[in-house]
């Protein structure tokens, strides 16, 4: 079956760490996204990719990182800058065509230990 | 201003009501316009695109105003199945941003 997969499902992070959150999608779509929810908020758009080795910052993307080094996949690196990590994050991936949805995968939720 | 803005409520109706969301959106250059139902923990599913012309899915029903930029759903004969937060989302900009309300709460109950 077509989709976007997020691994992992839950993560905690430790004071000073990086962590990655991997996303896969295997819709052959060009862009993809992150998002942070918090609870009670609306979806914010951390980073997006159009293209492979391309990719622009979103509203909130400090203390992110991201890479594009394959159509298929678009990993977010959650670092020590970002203060408040703890959110709901999810990957989501369109056709290049305008007007399009985007479609999501199950989400990571991130806790601090 | 938020850019989409939708009443959180909740909306707690009874099963087979009908009831209506309904969601304002500050950039007229806003090109679509779309439905999608988060269930608590889970990721955002699309429910249905919404036209100016108005569009039907089922028991869904899309509008789009764009003169008052202004964008509803209603959902007839309400089942247990629908309780879910609803997202009113605007698409704008040449690389297909997504804006999203902060969602409103249905409760349909027995």
């Amino acid at each position: 079956d077509g989709g976007i997969t997020q691994s992992p499902k839950y993560l905690f992070r430790k004071e000073g760490q990086n962590v990655t959150l991997s996303c896969e999608q295997n819709l052959n779509h060009d862009a993809m996204y992150w998002y942070r929810q918090d609870p009670g908020q609306g979806l914010r758009l951390i980073y997006y990719s159009q293209i492979v080795n391309d990719f622009q910052k979103g509203d909130i993307a400090e203390g992110y990182s991201v890479s594009r080094e394959k159509k298929e996949s678009f990993p977010l690196t959650v670092t020590s800058a970002q203060k408040n990590p703890t959110a709901f994050y999810l990957c989501a991936s369109s056709r290049q065509i305008s007007n399009q949805p985007q479609h999501f995968g199950d989400g990571t939720r991130l806790s601090i230990l | 201003r938020k850019e989409v803005e939708q009443d959180p409520g909740p909306f707690n109706v009874p099963e087979g009501a009908t009831v209506a969301f309904n969601c304002t959106y500050s950039n007229s250059a806003s090109q679509s316009f779309f439905w999608y139902r988060q269930d608590c923990r889970k990721e955002p599913k699309l429910l249905m695109s919404v036209y100016s012309s108005g569009n039907e899915d089922g028991r869904f029903t899309a509008q789009l105003n764009r003169a008052s930029q202004y964008i509803s759903l209603l959902i007839r004969d309400s089942k247990l199945s629908d309780s879910a937060t609803y997202l009113c989302v605007a698409l704008s900009g040449g690389y297909n941003k997504l804006i999203f309300g902060a969602g409103t709460r249905l409760a349909v109950h027995p």
